[in-house]
């Protein structure tokens, strides 16, 4: 059973503007969530990580995110995105102990 | 911060031969660690957990005789992929789990096989 939906395979959006990006889950009660950065032909960067707690996870390079349990989300925000925010992302979960990934969004900015 | 060394960055072989590929944990020990695969422009697929001391849990589909793993410290797990074919061409990244820090899992940077 899919874990994680990313419903969205491509994004683009202008430099400066907001960003959103989608994530769903489908796994426990209480899941552990996460999103990741992936630039061509790299390893993967954490940008954040959701356990517990305060519902609303700040994350690195300005990346926030909010765990909303009623619709199953975990949706990645930024105020402002940067050219080099340009990357694929991905939305993770973890499910008895391994970390699986959703397909993943790539992000496209214009200048 | 926890860092992971995934060597080597690339590699082309010829079809027919083997590759290894380490994973070593830097500055932690892992018990745990996992090899994901990844086809171009398309998302990591878990291929297998691997466990010092044990033997792998591969996941389904997965052919174990063909990807073998092999965990033999806490700091170092290694893949290899025998008789290699051109469609086992991919990104391969690996991962470890830091029992220490609460889901403290790190990735290494890939490694990029090309089998011609």
């Amino acid at each position: 059973a899919q874990s994680v939906t990313q419903p969205d395979i491509h994004i683009t959006v202008s430099e400066g503007a907001s960003l959103e990006l989608r994530c769903n889950y489908s796994y426990g009660a209480t899941p552990y969530l996460f999103w990741y950065v992936q630039s061509p032909g790299q390893g993967l960067q954490l940008l954040l990580k959701y356990f517990s707690g305060d519902t609303l996870v700040q994350g690195i390079k300005g990346f926030e995110a909010e765990f909303k349990r009623s619709q199953s989300s975990f949706n990645l925000r930024k105020p402002s995105v940067h050219w080099s925010d340009a990357a694929e992302y991905f939305c993770a979960v973890a499910r008895d102990d391994k970390i699986i990934f959703g397909k993943g969004t790539r992000l496209h900015i214009l200048p | 911060g926890a860092v992971v060394s995934q060597h080597p960055s690339w590699v082309i072989c010829k079809s027919g031969t083997s590759v290894k590929i380490e994973c070593r944990s830097l500055d932690f020990q892992a018990t745990t660690m996992f090899w994901y695969r990844q086809f171009p422009k398309q998302s990591l697929m878990l291929m297998a957990t691997s466990n010092e001391g044990s033997k792998a849990t591969y996941e389904q589909g997965v052919e174990k005789d063909k990807f073998l793993i092999n965990h033999a410290s806490l700091t170092l797990s290694t893949l290899t992929v025998t008789s290699a074919h051109p469609e086992d061409s991919s990104f391969y990244i690996c991962s470890a789990r830091d029992l220490l820090a609460a889901y403290g899992y790190t990735f290494g940077s890939g490694t990029r096989l090309t089998v011609v």
